[in-house]
């Protein structure tokens, strides 16, 4: 079944502590990206991948990394959370690059940080 | 910059009524615009594609039209039912320097009543 997944699907973590949430696709999408879904602020991109080792900053990148080591996993690093990057966390992959493909998104990785 | 603007944010209809969302955009050079359902806490379904050269696209109960020129999209429910209720999410790709861009309209929240 072709499918975006993350993992975790539920994190609770406290301020400082570094954390990984992981993105896999199993379609061969070139194109990756993440997300943040916030009340009142909508969707927003995190970072986006083009291709393998081939990232760059969204809307909103400020506390966030990423890499693209392969071409299948783009995880997203907060290597010290803070309580603002309490949020609903959504990774997508598309054909080609975001401007032509149709958007597969992942279930969601929902995040507090204390 | 470009904004994506969804009207109205909420909508309450009842069951079996025809109903049109409404998605605007504020600069027409655009690849694609994709309509997404959303279920509360759960991730993003793809509902329609249209790319920049199409003017609708069909599925089932569902279609999608698109007039670059005024720059306004419209999502059209025929024959409502209790289970399309849910947040419906459009969403433009474009080229911005360089970069491939995907944003997003915040949303408006369907109810359909039995």
């Amino acid at each position: 079944e072709a499918q975006v997944t993350q993992n975790p699907r539920y994190l609770i973590t406290v301020t400082g502590k570094k954390l990984t949430v992981t993105c896999s696709q199993n379609m061969n999408h070139e194109y990756m990206s993440w997300y943040r879904q916030d009340p009142g602020l909508g969707l927003r991109q995190i970072y986006y991948s083009m291709n393998v080792e081939v990232t760059d900053k969204g809307d909103v990148p400020e506390g966030y990394k990423v890499s693209r080591k392969e071409k299948r996993n783009f995880p997203l690093i907060l290597e010290s959370p803070s309580p603002n990057q309490t949020s609903l966390y959504f990774c997508a992959s598309s054909w080609g690059l975001a401007g032509v493909g149709e958007q597969f998104f992942g279930p969601g990785t929902r995040l507090t940080v204390l | 910059k470009q904004e994506v603007t969804q009207i109205p944010a909420a909508l309450s209809v009842p069951e079996g009524e025809n109903l049109v969302l409404n998605c605007s955009f504020t600069d027409s050079a655009i690849y694609n615009l994709q309509w997404f359902r959303q279920d509360p806490g759960k991730g993003l379904t793809s509902l329609l594609l249209i790319q920049s050269s199409q003017r609708e696209q069909t599925s089932g109960r569902l279609n999608a039209s698109l007039d670059k020129s005024s720059g306004r999209s419209t999502l059209y429910i025929a024959a409502s039912q209790p289970g399309d209720s849910a947040t419906y999410l459009c969403a433009v790709g474009f080229t911005q320097g360089g970069s491939e861009k995907l944003v997003f309209g915040k949303g408006t929240k369907l109810t359909v009543n039995p």
